[in-house]
């Protein structure tokens, strides 16, 4: 089975400070990693995914994810955070060997404070 | 135009109607997705259609049911609406890469 896991509800940060919103998952084979992000009133927007290959990933909007394999996780990264940030942000995983479809977190509110 | 549109955008409806919720997407993907969202527990998945004559349920399709007529539309329904249904419907499609795309949601509020 697959999960992942976003243990932080709410993440509050300053802006023009670093950002991360943590993400750890499971699984038994190798994953594909995706961040999505969702502003108010809309559906997901894709960020970025890790398929395979270097392991720190660029995506859109300047964020940023790092595949650390040893301890299964694959956090949310921003060197510079901007008030227009502030959304829900999920991780999902698929395990490549054997699930057809994603698993979603639970979704991490991020408010840039001015 | 949007990729992936969803109608209606916001439905009430009362406990044991019937309800479809209708998606649409010009992306020409082959695979696509129905999940709901509630607040505090992600996106949990209802249906999944990797092609016309492929639908699989999700982790939660218990209460609904789905019809893929054609590539690029794919409905959801509720035979008997109950309030617990009462959330933020998402349709989505996506790529062999998996990257999905995401419709603009559906509110439903079963009374």
């Amino acid at each position: 089975a697959q999960s992942v896991a976003q243990p932080e509800d709410q993440v509050n940060v300053a802006e023009g400070n670093p950002l991360t919103v943590k993400c750890t998952y499971s699984v038994s084979g190798n994953p594909y990693l995706f961040w999505y992000v969702q502003y108010p009133n809309r559906g997901l927007q894709f960020l970025l995914k890790y398929i395979t290959g270097d392991n720190l990933v660029k995506g859109s909007y300047g964020f940023e994810a790092e595949f650390n394999k040893s301890q299964t996780s694959f956090h949310l990264k921003k060197p510079s955070a901007l008030v227009s940030d502030s959304a829900l942000y999920f991780c999902a995983v698929r395990d490549r060997g054997s699930a057809r479809q994603l698993t979603f977190g639970s979704g991490t509110q991020l408010t840039v404070l001015p | 135009d949007a990729d992936v549109t969803q109608t209606p955008r916001n439905r009430i409806t009362k406990t044991g109607k019937r309800i479809m919720l209708e998606c649409s997407q010009t992306k020409g993907h082959d695979r696509m997705y129905w999940y709901r969202q509630d607040p505090g527990l992600g996106l949990q998945l209802i249906y999944y259609s990797f092609d016309v004559k492929d639908i699989n349920k999700g982790e939660i399709s218990d209460g609904y049911s789905v019809s893929r007529q054609a590539q690029a539309k794919f409905s959801l329904s509720l035979e008997s609406a109950i309030p617990n249904q009462t959330a933020l419907y998402f349709c989505a499609t996506s790529d062999y890469a998996d990257t999905q795309y995401f419709g603009p949601g559906t509110r439903l509020t079963v009374l």
